[in-house]
């Protein structure tokens, strides 16, 4: 079945460690996100690829950073110099970022959820 | 800069009774509108989406709606059921105006039916 597959499911980190979350994707699709969720707010952007080899930033890309390198994979990594990493990431992909019917339609992963201890 | 606000943020029903979602944004210029399940735990399901130029879309017992003017969309859930049980999102496409589109979530509205 096609669909996004995230690893680890859950992940603690010491305070001063990078981590690095997986995402990879069967859907053939070009585009990907990373969004972070914190409890009792809406989900926020973190990165977004728009195709293999290019990435952009989102609303809040301080203490992270990403690559593309092959269509299926969009990995975040979570750096030392995040001040506040415990959340539940969350990443995603559609067909593309255009406006025509289904293009950007978001299927999403079943989540990482990062404790800082 | 786009706005969405989910009322209310929890909602409590006994099984079997029709209920409405409210979905507000501050900026009608959007493209599109998505609504999603989340369970507890877990990622999003895309529910339904609605381009800028339709006015509804139904899924078996859902039913979203959108008024760009007034910048709302309603979800409508009919006959429901313990296993609709979740927290539910609606998001807004809207162009950025920097070279993109952009998706903004609302908070979500946590649904609890009751048996």
């Amino acid at each position: 079945d096609g669909g996004i597959t995230q690893s680890p499911k859950y992940l603690f980190r010491k305070e001063g460690q990078n981590v690095t979350l997986s995402c990879e994707q069967n859907l053939n699709h070009d585009a990907m996100y990373w969004y972070r969720q914190d409890p009792g707010q809406g989900l926020r952007l973190i990165y977004y690829s728009q195709i293999v080899n290019d990435f952009q930033k989102g609303d809040i890309a301080e203490g992270y950073s990403v690559s593309r390198e092959k269509k299926e994979s969009f990995p975040l990594t979570v750096t030392s110099a995040q001040k506040n990493p415990t959340a539940f990431y969350l990443c995603a992909s559609s067909p593309g970022t255009g406006v025509s019917s289904g293009a950007n339609v978001l299927t999403f992963g079943a989540g990482s959820r990062l404790t800082v201890l | 800069k786009q706005e969405v606000t989910q009322i209310p943020a929890a909602l409590s029903v006994p099984e079997g009774e029709n209920l409405v979602l409210n979905c507000s944004f501050t900026d009608s210029a959007i493209y599109n509108l998505q609504w999603f399940r989340q369970d507890p735990g877990k990622g999003l399901t895309s529910l339904l989406l609605i381009q800028s130029s339709q006015r509804e879309q139904t899924s078996g017992r859902l039913n979203a709606s959108l008024d760009k003017s007034s910048g709302r969309s309603t979800l409508y859930i009919a006959a429901s059921q313990p296993g609709d049980s979740a927290t539910y999102l609606c998001a807004v496409r809207w162009w950025s105006g920097a070279g993109s589109y952009q998706l903004t979530f609302g908070k979500g509205t946590k649904l609890s039916v009751i048996p």
